[in-house]
């Protein structure tokens, strides 16, 4: 069984500032990670995944993850936080063919001027 | 990348009623769908998966004869929720697999029981 924990329900930076959203994964065999964002009322897009290749991610607008496997952490980055990050983000994992996703419970990040 | 759709993007109906949402993929072919509820400041909870030509699959606890799936085609899927009550209202949203390592969602559908 997979599942996904996100460390953090909210988490609030400057303008500018660096981003940290944390998220620990649990899988019975190598999973495929990814993280979603979700702007208010607007689907979600994805930022960047995971896929037994490189273990630093690097994903669209700045942002990027490194795969840990001794702390089966996903964490996502980003040197400086613009206002239009604010949003909220996913952690999700996959088993196999990624076809079926669990998500986690979500990190509303907020960026204040 | 690859772009999903899904129509209408909001309704609103009365309770009893029953409402169609319809999800498809636009440039590209998808024998699986996947239909996800997500309740305010909630996560998304996957349920059901949409298979083309034959049944879909539900995930535990979610009424089969109440979220009606048919995926019609290899671009679209829709679900139907048939007597809906105001238990029913929330954020709908399909998605579609492009590839074996990514799927792609649609835009969503805000569901209001009156």
């Amino acid at each position: 069984a997979q599942s996904v924990t996100q460390l953090d329900s909210h988490v609030s930076v400057s303008e500018g500032t660096p981003v940290l959203l944390r998220c620990n994964y649990s899988s019975s065999y190598s999973p495929s990670l990814f993280w979603y964002v979700q702007h208010p009322n607007k689907g979600l897009q994805l930022l960047l995944k995971y896929t037994s290749a490189a273990t630093l991610v690097k994903g669209i607008n700045g942002f990027e993850a490194e795969f840990k496997k001794s702390e089966t952490s996903f964490h996502l980055t980003k040197p400086s936080a613009h206002m239009s990050d604010a949003a909220e983000y996913f952690c999700v994992v996959s088993e196999g063919s990624a076809r079926q996703l669990t998500f986690g419970s979500g990190t509303q990040l907020t960026v204040l001027p | 990348g690859a772009v999903v759709s899904q129509h209408p993007s909001w309704v609103i109906c009365k309770s009893g009623t029953s409402v169609k949402i319809e999800c498809r993929s636009l440039d590209f072919q998808a024998t699986t769908m996947f239909w996800y509820r997500q309740f305010p400041k909630q996560s998304l909870m996957l349920m059901a998966t949409s298979n083309e030509g034959s049944k879909a699959t539900y995930e535990q606890g979610v009424e089969k004869d109440k979220f009606l799936i048919n995926h019609a085609s290899l671009t679209l899927s829709t679900l139907t929720v048939t007597s809906a009550h105001p238990e029913d209202s929330s954020f709908y949203i399909c998605s579609a697999p492009a590839g074996s390592e990514t799927q792609y969602f649609g835009p969503g559908t805000r569901l209001l029981v009156l």
